[in-house]
């Protein structure tokens, strides 16, 4: 069974920083991933989406690498703005049989963006 | 862009009462799912359905209950509510092929069996 660890938990920067989101998983055998953050009270909104033949993927000052045959990826924010204080999560995507994809989700890292 | 959306966005619910929550997706994707968020945890898959009419279990789909007669939208229906199912419910739907797309994701329904 997949488990997902995103390490840390919690992490408070000042504006302006440069920062690394750790995410790891124990089975790579894995289609892709997707970063998501989610604000409070909200749904999740879609980062980025990583394909398993992909070492990068960018977007804007968001920038998410993968190396599946360690079973980690990183999401790397920079230039840091208080907009981007939420909690983000890391699901890698598995087939879990007959053709169903199934994400399975770390519990997130909350960041504190602090102005 | 409506994409995914959820009603009712909250719910109080007695012991043994019944609910369903509504899901609805105007992307045109086959795929779409049902997850339940509990405070410090992970999501957890209930049910999922790769088209119309296919449903199959997830992780946790003891208490649930989903039809999926057309391709826009998926209810989960609770039959006998439970504290254990307090919970927040989100809803999400992907366009998968010949490779699983990204999933989108509804803004949740909040859920109090008390």
């Amino acid at each position: 069974k997949q488990e997902v660890t995103q390490i840390p938990a919690a992490l408070s920067v000042p504006e302006g920083e440069n920062l690394v989101l750790n995410c790891s998983f124990t089975d790579s055998a894995i289609y892709n991933l997707q970063w998501f953050r989610q604000d409070p009270g909200k749904g999740l909104t879609s980062l980025l989406l990583i394909q398993s033949s992909q070492r990068e993927q960018t977007s804007g000052r968001l920038n998410a690498s993968l190396d599946k045959s360690s079973g980690r990826s990183t999401l790397y924010i920079a230039a840091s703005q208080p907009g981007d204080s939420a909690t983000y999560l890391c699901a890698p995507r598995q087939d879990s049989g007959a053709g169903s994809y199934q994400l399975t989700f770390g519990k997130g890292t909350k960041l504190s963006v602090i102005p | 862009n409506a994409g995914v959306t959820q009603t009712p966005k909250f719910r109080i619910l007695k012991i043994g009462q019944s609910m369903t929550l509504q899901c609805t997706q105007d992307m045109n994707h086959n795929y779409m799912y049902w997850y339940r968020q509990d405070p410090g945890m992970g999501l957890k898959l209930i049910y999922y359905s790769v088209g119309a009419g296919i449903t199959d279990k997830g992780e946790v789909p003891n208490g649930y209950n989903v039809s999926r007669s057309t391709t826009e939208d998926f209810p989960l229906r609770l039959e006998l509510a439970a504290p254990s199912q307090t919970s927040v419910y989100f809803c999400a739907s992907s366009y998968s092929r010949q490779a699983p797309g990204e999933q989108y994701f509804g803004p949740g329904t909040r859920l109090t069996v008390t």
